[in-house]
């Protein structure tokens, strides 16, 4: 059964450090989106992409974060300079084009510890 | 702006028992709703979602749940638990009819 790979499955970095966090989709899904989980909170929406670019965003996506889609197949998040706070799980997320019924499809997971 | 509550962070329930998982939103259109279900240390799992039509939807591993508009609800029930029913569960709603839009989820339940 196709499913969203995520890698790494955990990583600890010093603040201050850039993350990359690495997600390849589904292959035949078009929209992409990044969630993370701060441990204990609920799952909260940081960015969707669509045909190479933002489709929506949420307050918590600020300037430290990016996204990109480097070779087609896969989806990565980077954050620039890690905070104490960035430390979650992030979860990577696929969905189908037109005429889906709006299911997403969830990675594993990357779990970040920010030192 | 779409929100979800769901109430009650922790659900404990005897095997064989009921299991009802309270999910209430807010939406200024009829929304698409979802239930996922998350094992330790993996990712979420669709349980069930409504989209439009009938408002009793059967999902995996035995779940249902009910589309009340009049009410704002879609909890999710099932009829009698299991050992390995032992979760998080994260109820979540969407915009209708908008490929790539954003899912919002609740703050989540844990069912023990």
């Amino acid at each position: 059964e196709p499913e969203v790979t995520q890698t790494p499955s955990h990583q600890v970095t010093q603040m201050g450090q850039e993350v990359i966090l690495r997600c390849v989709p589904i292959s035949n899904h078009l929209y992409f989106y990044w969630y993370r989980q701060i441990l204990g909170q609920k799952v909260e929406f940081l960015v969707s992409f669509y045909n190479n670019e933002i489709s929506e965003k949420s307050e918590i996506f600020d300037d430290q974060f990016s996204v990109e889609r480097p070779d087609g197949s896969n989806f990565t998040l980077k954050i620039r300079s890690t905070k104490l706070e960035d430390s979650a799980m992030y979860f990577c997320a696929s969905s189908e084009s037109q005429g889906g019924s709006g299911e997403l499809f969830f990675g594993e997971g990357s779990r970040l510890t920010v030192l | 702006a779409q929100s979800v509550t769901q109430l009650g962070s922790h659900v404990s329930v005897s095997e064989g028992a009921l299991v009802l998982l309270r999910c209430n939103y807010s939406s200024s259109v009829p929304p698409y709703l979802f239930w996922y279900v998350q094992y330790p240390n993996q990712g979420l799992q669709l349980l069930l979602k409504y989209t439009t039509g009938a408002t009793l939807v059967k999902g995996i591993n035995g779940f249902e749940a009910e589309f009340k508009k009049s009410e704002t609800s879609f909890h999710l029930t099932k009829p009698s638990a299991h050992m390995s029913d032992a979760a998080e569960y994260f109820c979540a709603v969407s915009r209708p009819n908008q490929a790539g839009t954003a899912l919002i989820f609740g703050k989540g339940t844990t069912l023990s």
